[in-house]
């Protein structure tokens, strides 16, 4: 299952289908980027972090691709399991006089069927 | 320990209280944040503070005041809140300062605030 950008918020996906989330960032000027998984009544949990010097960073059943070009940031889940059900946020930082200040995209609602 | 840990975790205030959010981490972290999160949306960050020092206020009302008295300890006082100040309040804590600021910041559960 794939979403598409910050408009259609929702994904739904089968247990052990793969799963993409797809954000789009706005400042070409941004050299860090963090997914973040938040379930319900709990603080954003780090998932996997990539700086702007790659374009790809594999985790645990998890990769992220970094496209600056398009200023575009996918977060793949392999298998996905019930307990991935959560909101995917993607964040930004722009680094200079902005460290430590992340920007955080829309989110995603990502809901696993078993 | 890699917990931030915040309190409470609920709190109900009128209008005319006083009262403070803590968080504590103790993880070593030089810098540490307060964000705001409304429901169905995403955290926005209101304070940063390295090394102890307030380096980013963005532009939130006086109403909300933080304190760093070291450098595990983050708080947050409350004063004439209005209901629309009703939201989660999260602490969260990265490394250092500068470019070090760039690394994965760790999050607390967060402070359910209602404001009546």
């Amino acid at each position: 299952g794939e979403n598409v950008g910050l408009h259609l918020p929702t994904l739904s996906v089968q247990e052990g289908d793969n799963s993409i989330i797809n954000c789009a960032y706005s400042n070409s000027a941004s050299d860090y980027f963090i997914w973040y998984k938040q379930e319900s009544g709990k603080g954003p949990q780090f998932i996997i972090d990539i700086r702007s010097n790659m374009d790809k960073r594999q985790g645990q059943r998890v990769t992220v691709l970094l496209n600056k070009t398009v200023k575009h940031l996918s977060l793949q889940i392999a298998a996905t399991q019930p307990g991935d059900s959560a909101v995917y946020f993607c964040a930004e930082n722009a680094g200079g006089t902005s460290y430590g200040k992340l920007t955080f995209g829309q989110g995603t609602i990502l809901t696993v069927h078993p | 320990d890699t917990e931030v840990t915040q309190t409470p975790k609920h709190l109900v205030m009128g209008m005319t209280n006083k009262k403070s959010l803590k968080c504590e981490q103790h993880m070593g972290h030089r810098a540490m944040y307060w964000y705001k999160q409304k429901a169905k949306k995403p955290p926005e960050l209101m304070f940063v503070y390295s090394y102890e020092k307030l380096s980013i206020n963005e532009s939130v009302p006086s109403r909300f005041s933080p304190e760093c008295p070291n450098s595990s300890l983050l708080n947050l006082h409350l004063h004439a809140l209005q209901p629309e100040d009703s939201a989660l309040y999260l602490c969260a804590s990265s490394q250092g300062q500068g470019a070090l600021m760039n690394t994965e910041a760790f999050f607390g559960q967060g402070t359910r605030l209602t404001v009546v």
